[in-house]
């Protein structure tokens, strides 16, 4: 069974850069995307972006100017850096695991996210 | 468009059945995936493709699709059922991911 854990600083200042990192344990590394996802208090799901084993990356175009995803294949871990921050980037960040296909014949195709880390709340105070 | 759309709010008496949407213009495309969140939890995908469940979702769920809307069906609503839904897929561009702004769901 896969799971992911993940950790990294809690609390920062206006204007630091958020970094978490999320190691995965069993299953493949190499077939998924692996994605960060965060949700601010009492707010919607916001996917931040994905990156997959040989590095391939993909930034939600609100965040593209700030964030960095990395993959670390050697140790199965993937990392989020997020520059810049302010109050408006407090909540909780998720690490997860996605995964997409096509249908038989490639008519529909197919994404969804099927193991999350247990999240980190982080906190952008003064 | 790169948005999907769901009613911020459904409720359902014990026992009968609830329809979740979807809108948006991906899921002419991509099938929704839909997840299921309790306060003070990661979310939970309860539907993906065509009408999956992961193991250990009850049957009581079920997922449909037509044009640019996607919906999850709860038949037999439990009062465990009450939380939050989202859905979820990619873009039309199948680079950037989307999340529906979610239901929360009141079971009566």
């Amino acid at each position: 069974q896969v799971q992911l854990q993940q950790w990294g600083a809690g609390l920062l200042k206006p204007s630091e850069t958020l970094s978490l990192t999320c190691a995965v344990y069993g299953g493949s590394f190499s077939d998924y995307y692996w994605t960060w996802i965060r949700q601010p208090p009492g707010k919607g799901l916001e996917w931040i972006g994905e990156i997959n084993h040989s590095g391939s990356t993909n930034y939600n175009p609100s965040l593209k100017s700030r964030v960095t995803i990395s993959v670390d294949t050697s140790k199965n871990q993937f990392s989020l850096k997020l520059s810049s921050v302010t109050a408006a980037d407090t909540a909780v960040y998720y690490c997860a695991r996605g995964d997409v296909g096509a249908t038989t014949g490639g008519r529909y195709y197919y994404y969804y996210i099927d193991v999350w880390g247990k999240g980190t709340t982080v906190t952008v105070s003064s | 468009s790169s948005e999907l759309t769901q009613d911020p709010a459904v409720s359902v008496a014990l026992g009968q059945t609830v329809r979740i949407t979807c809108q948006g213009d991906s899921l002419r495309t991509y099938y929704a995936s839909w997840y299921q969140q309790k306060p003070g939890q990661a979310p939970v995908l309860v539907i993906y493709g065509k009408n999956n469940r992961p193991s250990g979702i009850p049957d009581r769920f079920s997922g449909s699709s037509s044009g640019n809307t996607a919906s999850l069906t709860i038949t037999g609503a439990q009062a465990e059922d009450e939380a939050d839904y989202y859905c979820n897929s990619r873009d039309s561009s199948g680079n950037h991911v989307v999340f529906g702004g979610g239901t929360q769901l009141t079971v009566l």
